[in-house]
């Protein structure tokens, strides 16, 4: 059972700016930085930001991150229909282990 | 380009060992750590534990017990080790690459889906 936390679902029209929030505690989110991964159904995730809001090189500029105290956010703007994917956050915790988040559903409506 | 091709049977009787091979292409096992993460169907994903050169590794507490993660130089691989399996170890697994500096996963593997049945 994962300890960050995040909404089951997000939904919006094309053009819409949705955002997901991924919740954690001093141990983790509060402690380190945060990443986000998208993935595409039946492929693998894909790194979409990481150190909290950089993003790799082609990722488009519609994917922002960030964080403060023991939350962090993902925002997309100008959603689009290829955005429709799950959503995970990740940290590592005071014993440099690995956390996921329990995941988003991004719906374009 | 950076490259992660995986492989291994995907199909296991409960107490069996599972055994996942990552041949890494285009990068060296330096300046890296390289991890196995597992997702179960319909669910999130599960970081199982990582290795760097040197040998160094490091597992998620609840599978320690049974994992071993381990580089192979001379073949440019990464093998994942799972003992006793059931079948809460079904799932797809990944192989990942975490950049120091990044700490993010920022190759993966295409995955290999492990189902535990008897």
């Amino acid at each position: 059972q994962s300890v960050l936390t995040q909404p089951p679902s997000a939904s919006g029209t094309p053009g819409q700016r949705v955002t997901i929030s991924c919740s954690g505690s001093s141990s983790n989110v509060g402690r380190n930085t945060v990443d986000w991964y998208q993935q595409l159904p039946g492929t693998a995730p894909k790194l979409l930001i990481y150190n909290n809001n950089q993003r790799p090189s082609g990722v488009p500029d519609r994917f922002s991150g960030s964080k403060s105290g023991t939350s962090a956010s993902l925002a997309i703007s100008g959603l689009q229909s290829e955005d429709e994917a799950d959503y995970y956050c990740a940290a590592w915790d005071d014993r440099l282990n690995g956390l996921f988040g329990t995941g988003t559903k991004v719906t374009v409506l | 380009q950076v490259q992660l091709q995986q492989w291994g049977a995907g199909l296991l009787q409960p107490s069996e060992t599972l055994s996942l091979t990552c041949a890494v292409y285009g990068a060296s096992f330096r300046g890296s750590y390289w991890s196995w993460i597992r997702q179960p169907p319909g669910e999130g994903l599960e970081w199982i534990g990582e290795a760097k050169h040197g040998g160094a590794t490091k597992y998620t507490p609840s599978l320690e017990s049974r994992v071993i993660i381990s580089l192979d130089t001379s073949k440019n691989q990464v093998s994942l080790k799972l003992t006793s399996v059931s079948a809460a170890d079904t799932a797809v697994y990944y192989c990942a690459r975490l950049t120091w500096g990044w700490d993010a996963f920022d190759v993966w593997g295409q995955g290999t889906m492990v189902t535990v049945s008897s």
